[in-house]
C-alpha cells in the first residue's frame, strides 16, 4: 500500500497563476483533508471531505476550492495564486469508525512569487 | 470552533532526561487527542493518542495524560534520545462527521547529547 500520495512535491507559481494539487489514498478511508503548514503556526485545516460527494470548509478556506473526485482522490485548487499562499500543503485521510488516526501524505512545497 | 494552545514552543533537554509538552483545548465536546511527531522536511506521524474516556496512556517511553475537567492534556517522553529531536504537535477532535482535527502550534524538542 502506498498510503497517501500527493503530486507535485514542489511547485513555483507566479502571482495570479492557477494550479491543482492532487491527493490519493489507497486505504479505503471515507474522510480526507487538506492542511497548510506555515512556520510557527502548526497545521491549519483548509477543506475536508467527510465522505465521497461531500466537502466542507475548514479554518482557512479563502482562495481555495476542492473536489472529491471519488473515494480515493481529493484535489485542492488555487484559482489565482497569491504570495500569502506560499506554504507546505499536506493531504490526509482517516476512517470514520475507530481508529481515527489521520494519515498524512508527503506534502507539496508551494512558492508563489 | 475549537482552539488548541501548546506550550512551550521550544524545549531543550539533556539526553536521558524527561520532556513534557502541554496543551489546552477550548471545546468541552472534544473527545480525541492525538500527538504527532514531525521530523524536518517530513510528514507528521502519529506517535500516541488518547480518547476522553481514558485518563492516561503509555507506550514504552511515551505517555499522554488527559484532564477533561481542566481541558488540558500532556505528552511525557522519558529517557530522551537524540532521535526524539523533532517538532511535536498536539491536536483535538470533536464529534463532527469527519472528526476534523485542530492542531496546536507545535513544540521544537531538541535533545542534547
Amino acid at each position: 500500500n502506498a498510503g497517501v500520495t500527493q503530486t507535485p512535491k514542489f511547485q513555483v507559481l507566479k502571482t495570479g497563476q492557477s494550479m491543482t494539487l492532487q491527493c490519493a489514498q489507497d486505504m479505503n478511508h471515507n474522510s480526507m483533508y487538506w492542511y497548510r503548514q506555515d512556520p510557527g503556526m502548526g497545521l491549519r485545516l483548509i477543506y475536508y471531505s467527510a465522505s465521497e460527494g461531500t466537502t466542507d470548509k475548514g479554518e482557512v478556506p479563502n482562495g481555495y476550492n476542492v473536489s472529491r473526485l471519488n473515494k480515493r482522490e481529493f484535489s485542492l485548487r488555487l484559482e489565482s495564486a497569491a504570495p500569502s499562499q506560499t506554504s507546505v500543503y499536506f493531504c490526509a485521510s482517516s476512517g470514520t469508525t475507530g481508529p481515527y488516526e489521520q494519515y498524512f501524505g508527503p506534502g507539496t512545497r508551494l512558492t508563489v512569487t | 470552533g475549537e482552539n488548541v494552545e501548546q506550550h512551550p514552543s521550544t524545549l531543550s533537554v539533556q539526553e536521558g532526561d524527561s520532556a513534557v509538552i502541554k496543551c489546552t483545548y477550548s471545546d468541552s465536546a472534544s473527545n480525541y487527542f492525538p500527538w504527532y511527531k514531525q521530523e524536518l522536511g517530513k510528514r507528521p506521524q502519529l506517535i500516541i493518542d488518547i480518547r476522553s474516556n481514558v485518563g492516561e496512556k503509555k507506550d514504552q517511553r511515551i505517555a499522554v495524560t488527559l484532564n477533561k475537567t481542566a481541558k488540558h492534556f500532556s505528552l511525557h517522553i522519558t529517557e530522551t534520545q537524540p532521535e526524539d529531536s523533532a517538532v511535536y504537535f498536539c491536536a483535538a477532535s470533536g464529534s463532527g462527521s469527519a472528526r476534523q482535527l485542530t492542531f496546536g502550534s507545535g513544540t521544537q524538542l531538541t535533545v542534547l547529547p
